[in-house]
């Protein structure tokens, strides 16, 4: 599975937006990029997943750049509970796809 | 909404013993997984399984580990003899079906202390 890159933390205030980046360069035509989230003492989380279209659901928007090597996920209002470790994933679109977690980002969320 | 349940949420072992560590994956759900997260690090993968069979395993995986369905509901990882290291969070995850752009479900784990 091809790399990707993203900050080691980032901190948020109550109810503002976030923009967790990510950097995969090296995608291939047929990656899938999937954002999953682990809350503390929990299991991850599948949060959205996107291949070349901007995607939205209840949890958060993805915006994919033009040329696919970046992806920017977006919580719209930030919440105590969104304070995670944010992990984005490409996933071979062809395969069973078993998931290569990285160190992701942590996001702190202030009051 | 349909979870993924694992059971103990914590099982302490002697070293050497043998610890089975139990899933319940969603009803529907064809392929399943489990993954350990040792303590401050990143989630690995461990093994996946469909039709009854290991589809793929990580080096992890040694012949220390073993899964099963041994019914149509539960998903179990053993270990034979457990060691030190084998210390971690584990988690069952499932999916409906092999195509990627499907989530994974996750369970919220089992904390495996080997002492």
């Amino acid at each position: 599975d091809a790399k990707t890159t993203q900050p080691n933390s980032m901190e948020s205030n109550e109810e503002e937006p976030v923009h967790l980046p990510c950097n995969h360069s090296t995608i291939s035509g047929t990656d899938y990029i999937h954002w999953y989230r682990q809350l503390p003492s929990q299991g991850p989380e599948y949060v959205i997943h996107g291949l070349t279209s901007n995607v939205n659901n209840r949890m958060a928007s993805l915006a994919i750049a033009e040329d696919r090597k970046s992806s920017t996920l977006i919580l719209h209002r930030a919440t105590l509970r969104d304070a995670a470790v944010y992990y984005c994933i490409l996933n071979y679109g062809g395969s069973q796809g078993n998931l290569i977690f990285g160190k992701g980002t942590k996001l702190s969320v202030k009051p | 909404e349909p979870e993924v349940t694992q059971t103990p949420s914590h099982q302490v072992t002697q070293m050497g013993q043998e610890v089975i560590l139990r899933c319940v994956p969603i009803s529907n759900h064809l392929y399943f997984y489990w993954y350990r997260q040792i303590l401050g690090q990143k989630v690995e993968f461990l093994v996946s399984f469909y039709n009854n069979e290991i589809s793929e395993k990580s080096e992890i995986f040694d012949d220390q580990f073993s899964v099963e369905r041994p019914d149509g509901s539960n998903f179990t990882l053993k270990i034979r003899s457990t060691k030190l290291e084998d210390s971690a969070m584990y988690f069952c995850a499932s999916k409906t079906t092999w195509m990627t752009p499907y989530g994974y479900t996750f369970g919220s784990g089992t904390r495996l202390t080997v002492v």
